[in-house]
């Protein structure tokens, strides 16, 4: 059974400051997301990884890929408020099904960004 | 701005009702999932269908839930009869995946289920 790890599952931050959100996952991947979900919201996407060290960067948040420690993490540069979410790694992997492809999420970290 | 509907937002039922949660997936894309979210068990994958075939439906508690996608631009999701266990909220996503491509999938609003 597939594992996506997400930590830490709660973060509480001073604006200004930088954090890392690590996500750890079990099986052979090239293919990673992360997204957001704001209080009562659906869930927003931010970045698609889609090769070993690939990078993307949105304002203060950047993600990465190293697919062979299995690992990615979003990086949070001199955090702001506005930032205060749940954000998810999700693996795409091959589903049960001949052709079928899937995604498993994470558990979310929870980030609240304090003034 | 294509986007992924879902209704309806919020329902509230009784125990024994039958739900019916119904989402249009974006036009163009040909891959539907449903999903759970839960406090306690986070995300999960209830079914979905590629070219509105079922590909997996391993997810979903078989004796209470179907889904089904009659036609390419709706996808509904069931639960007769429902239970007070049930309540959550439904996520339909939608994806264009073909040879080759990733699956970016894109999210509806939910649907907040409460089942008394």
């Amino acid at each position: 059974e597939l594992k996506v790890e997400q930590n830490p599952l709660f973060l509480s931050m001073q604006e200004g400051k930088n954090y890392t959100i690590y996500c750890n996952y079990s099986t052979t991947s090239d293919r990673l997301y992360w997204y957001r979900q704001d209080p009562g919201k659906s869930l927003e996407s931010l970045f698609v990884l889609l090769s070993n060290g690939a990078v993307k960067q949105e304002g203060r948040l950047m993600a990465s890929l190293d697919t062979k420690a299995r690992l990615s993490t979003l990086h949070i540069t001199a955090a702001v408020h506005d930032l205060s979410a749940t954000y998810f790694c999700a693996v795409d992997h091959d589903g049960p099904g001949a052709g079928s492809y899937q995604l498993t999420f994470g558990k979310g970290t929870k980030l609240s960004v304090i003034p | 701005d294509a986007r992924v509907t879902q209704t309806p937002r919020h329902k509230v039922t009784e125990m024994g009702q039958e739900v019916t949660m119904r989402c249009q997936p974006i036009l163009g894309h040909n891959t539907v999932f449903w999903y759970r979210q839960t406090m306690m068990q986070g995300l999960e994958l209830l079914a979905y269908f590629r070219n509105r075939a079922p590909l997996d439906d391993s997810g979903m508690p078989k004796d209470r839930f179907s889904a089904e996608m009659p036609d390419a631009t709706l996808a509904t999701l069931k639960i007769q009869p429902s239970e007070p266990r049930d309540s959550a909220v439904y996520f339909c996503a939608s994806a264009k995946r073909g040879q080759g491509m990733y699956n970016e999938q894109f999210f509806g609003p939910g649907t907040r289920l409460t089942v008394l």
